[in-house]
């Protein structure tokens, strides 16, 4: 059984950086095709792809955010963290990880719950 | 950036009822175009891949079709708990971007 699960603070000042960590279970982030992707949504808003990292280290960002986004996996401990820095009010938001399981051709088959990220100051 | 763009934003429909939901991309995608349901406070729910391909547990009443650019999703005789909302991605190129969003409402 596939799990994954977001984790990180609640609320964040402007300009403030936020560390989002996605920890999973059920798959290998060293196995080929593999992938996680985060995605976030604004209350009441659609769906906005952020970034995707591969199981060979491909990185894959937003053009509109790449220069505020890093991510990066820990193979070991199931986990992939995604930086965002100079957060504002805007980037208020539902933040999702999900698995994508065989490269390029596959959707986001499994999804964690979500955390909620709040910018206020 | 590749766009989706979905139609109706809004549909209000009755149990029991056939509905179509139509999403359109700026450009090819082939069939690389995924559906997704998504219910308050849940995360999105996987239904649909490769345009056509109905996920393993959803329902048969859901279906999809298109390639190129224009895509449908429908759901062929509607259940309560399919009063959500429905979203499309396409992922034959980075970043890999989702419609709108379609709320399905109960009329």
């Amino acid at each position: 059984q596939i799990t994954l699960k977001e984790s990180g603070p609640t609320l964040v000042k402007p300009t403030q950086t936020l560390t989002l960590t996605c920890t999973f279970s059920g798959f290998s982030l060293s196995s080929s095709g593999v992938g996680v992707g985060w995605i976030r949504q604004p209350p009441g808003k659609a769906l906005e792809w952020l970034a995707l990292i591969y199981w060979d280290d491909d990185k894959r960002y937003s053009p509109s955010l790449k220069s505020r986004l890093t991510i990066t996996k820990d193979t070991s401990k199931n986990q992939v963290v995604l930086i965002m820095t100079n957060m504002d009010p805007v980037d208020t938001a539902t933040y999702y990880c999900a698995h994508k399981s065989s490269g390029f051709s596959a959707p986001y088959k499994n999804w964690g719950q979500g955390t909620l990220v709040t910018v206020s100051s | 950036d590749i766009q989706m763009t979905q139609s109706p934003s809004t549909l209000s429909a009755s149990v029991g009822d056939r509905v179509t939901i139509t999403c359109r991309a700026s450009q090819s995608i082939s069939n690389w175009l995924a559906w997704y349901q998504q219910k308050p406070g849940k995360a999105p729910n996987l239904l649909i891949y490769k345009a056509s391909s109905l996920e393993s547990g959803v329902p048969s009443r859901f279906s999809g079709s298109g390639s190129g650019t224009e895509f449908t999703l429908t759901i062929s005789s509607l259940q309560p708990d399919d009063f959500a909302t429905y979203y499309c991605q396409q992922y034959n190129s980075y970043p890999n971007t989702f419609g709108q969003g379609t709320k399905l409402e109960i009329k």
